[in-house]
């Protein structure tokens, strides 16, 4: 067990839809990011907040949005939800305050099927 | 841009036995940070082991232990007394520094067989 949460394990939705994801990071950690893993991309870097300010931007789409919230917790919104947008979306943690501040540190992984 | 590549897509080994995955990376950085990361068929992402670009020594993690390679830009895990639940893929990744994001490699299938 990593430490990090990630709700919830699995979802189903439709295309056009709208979803929320979410992630609680490590005790101690400061900074979330989010990752995309899908059969034709493999792992992609999304988005990464530090302290609940954005910090760094990836390969996002415009329909995707995330924040981090005064405890921490992240969310990761997915928007005009297309076939395509099918994948594992993990969450990671690390810059802990105390130790190891480089290694970050996975979540299970919110699989998402758009139908 | 920093790039990883893990040239070999799929391997396979006899239980106890020796396999190492190799990856090379491209940086124009001198300070840096390389990962082994595991992801077993429950997907979940598992860190394996991680090297510091400053440090020469190369890490070791129990039976798993890196070939760090800095001016070939060559990262290979080596896992030895491979166990039937080492089976998973393998992913090298690169972070330039603490607190970045990590690049990942294409990922290697392994596969233990009894």
């Amino acid at each position: 067990d990593s430490g990090v949460t990630q709700t919830p394990k699995h979802l189903i939705t439709a295309t056009g839809q709208r979803v929320t994801l979410r992630c609680s990071p490590r005790s101690g950690d400061l900074s979330v990011y989010w990752y995309q893993q899908s059969l034709d991309q493999g792992l992609q870097f999304l988005i990464q907040y530090y302290n609940g300010e954005e910090r760094a931007k990836g390969n996002i789409l415009e329909r995707f949005s995330a924040q981090q919230f005064p405890d921490l917790h992240s969310e990761l919104n997915l928007s005009s939800l297309e076939l395509g947008d099918s994948a594992l979306y993990f969450c990671a943690s690390s810059l802990n305050v105390v130790q190891d501040k480089e290694t970050q540190y996975f979540g299970p992984g919110t699989r998402l099927l758009v139908l | 841009a920093q790039t990883v590549t893990q040239s070999q897509p799929e391997m396979s080994v006899q239980e106890a036995e020796t396999v190492t995955l190799s990856c090379t990376y491209d940086t124009s950085e001198n300070n840096y940070y390389l990962f082994w990361y595991k992801q077993p068929p429950s997907r979940q992402m598992i860190l394996v082991i991680r090297q510091e670009a400053y440090k020469q020594q190369n890490a070791t993690e129990n039976r798993f232990s890196v070939n760090f390679q800095k001016a070939a830009k060559s990262f290979s895990l080596k896992i030895s007394d491979s166990q039937l639940g080492d089976t998973a893929m393998y992913f090298c990744a690169y972070s330039v520094a603490a607190g970045n994001k990590l690049t990942f490699g294409g990922g290697t299938r392994v596969l233990v067989k009894p």
